[in-house]
């Protein structure tokens, strides 16, 4: 079956801290990534997006996330977390453009000012 | 610009009431559109979802069934609530390229 692994369930960071969250997905053939965050008391919004090309893409926020076909990945990372950055992420991958987004456990990332 | 919305925002509810939770969306024609249920570190499980008027894919054997009376009208039921069914219910929709999805603030249910 498709799934998605997120391998951190919480991480907490001091401030200027850099983040990497992984994300790995078992699925062979064609995917759409994505990365979604929810900040607290808010709707779950996009925070970037894979479809094809360049495979280290940016999104909001500074942001940015690596696609590694070889390793089934895409990890996001931020080089200075700061403490609005708190918030649950969510990894996500659309397989073959089917009509299913496949879902992370998410990670809950909580910033020490 | 789009906008989605769901109501209410919370509903408590007894063990063996119906259950009818809308979601709509504005801004947008034929939008795909998704009833998830979100559990504390489960991620999102989805559904329903639903391609049309009158189209609805179930992805979970459950309580709970929906419907589409209208293009951007999505509407998640039950007959009867189960404890089981408490949680944390979010729609979403997609213009049906690529599955970029847009999500809705969610309704919180506790069946008691």
């Amino acid at each position: 079956a498709q799934s998605v692994s997120q391998h951190n369930h919480h991480v907490i960071l001091s401030e200027a801290a850099s983040l990497e969250l992984g994300c790995n997905y078992s699925y062979g053939g064609t995917v759409n990534l994505f990365w979604y965050v929810q900040y607290p008391g808010q709707h779950l919004q996009l925070l970037l997006k894979y479809f094809s090309g360049d495979p280290l893409v940016k999104g909001i926020k500074g942001f940015e996330a690596e696609f590694i076909k070889s390793k089934f990945s895409f990890n996001l990372r931020k080089p200075s977390v700061q403490w609005s950055d708190t918030a649950e992420y969510f990894c996500a991958v659309n397989p073959d453009s089917n009509y299913q987004l496949i879902w992370g456990a998410g990670t809950k990332l909580i910033i020490k000012p | 610009s789009q906008t989605i919305h769901q109501w209410p925002a919370t509903l408590v509810q007894p063990v063996g009431s119906p259950l009818s939770l809308e979601c709509t969306v504005e801004g947008t024609s034929n939008p795909n559109l998704y009833w998830y249920r979100q559990a504390a570190g489960r991620g999102l499980q989805l559904l329903f979802y639903s391609v049309g008027i009158g189209q609805i894919s179930s992805e979970v054997p459950q309580n709970l069934s929906a419907s589409r009376p209208q293009d951007r009208q999505f509407i998640l039921s039950s007959k009867k609530l189960l404890l089981s069914d408490s949680g944390f219910y979010l729609c979403a929709w997609d213009a049906g390229q690529r599955n970029e999805q847009y999500f809705g603030p969610g309704t919180r249910l506790t069946v008691t």
